[in-house]
């Protein structure tokens, strides 16, 4: 079964740390990985985007990291700041016809002042 | 470019009623998937339409159903509602389904 797993469900850090959020995938046959950020009751803001030929994606202060041989993949935040207290999301999309986005649970991360 | 809008943002219904959600993806976008989102079951996926078909579909009873217009908007309709069913319900578009997708900012129904 093509599964995604966010652990752990929550992280809290003071201001200026930098964090990095795990997501971990079952079947190495991804075709790209992406992940997005969600506020309070608001939809999806997509972060980044990670194709399986690529190692790694940044975006300003955000770097994402791609391991399919390990099935895991790694969000990075530098000098995180309380505007970055949201949940995280990843979703894996695998190879293989009608494919869907499998989405984790989401890290809730609180980033304290 | 506008992002993703789904109408309406809010509704409340009572069991057994049915409602119709609306999804206009961004201009351009052909493909858009539906997914809802519960505190328990976390995203799931219902189904996804490029170029007015369905492409994919998700594990769903047959009262949640949905289409696409020739404009690529969508609309879902869920018949004869029931508690469960209360959940944030979002839509997502793309290019192409296997590219990046965008979001909108869902529809919350309750259903009493």
């Amino acid at each position: 079964k093509q599964e995604v797993t966010q652990i752990p469900a929550a992280l809290s850090v003071p201001e200026g740390e930098n964090l990095v959020l795990n997501c971990s995938f079952t079947d190495s046959a991804i075709y790209n990985l992406q992940w997005f950020r969600q506020d309070p009751g608001k939809g999806l803001t997509s972060l980044l985007l990670i194709q399986s030929s690529q190692r790694e994606q940044t975006s300003g202060r955000l770097n994402a990291s791609l391991d399919k041989s390990s099935g895991r993949s790694t969000l990075y935040i530098a000098a995180s700041q309380p505007g970055d207290s949201a949940t995280y999301l990843c979703a894996a999309r695998y190879t293989g016809a009608n494919s869907k986005l499998t989405f984790g649970k989401g890290i809730t991360l609180s980033v304290r002042p | 470019k506008a992002g993703v809008t789904q109408t309406p943002r809010y509704l409340i219904k009572t069991r057994g009623q049915q409602v119709t959600l609306s999804c206009s993806p961004i201009s351009g976008h052909r493909s858009v998937s539906w997914y809802q989102q519960t505190p328990g079951q976390g995203l799931q996926f219902l189904f996804e339409y490029f170029s007015e078909t369905q492409r994919n579909k998700g594990n769903f009873p047959g009262r949640f159903s949905g289409r696409q217009f020739s404009n690529s908007r969508s609309e879902m309709n869920v018949s004869t509602l029931e508690l469960g069913d209360s959940a944030l319900y979002l839509c997502a578009s793309s290019l192409n389904s296997l590219l990046e997708q965008f979001f909108g900012p869902g529809t919350r129904l309750t259903v009493l």
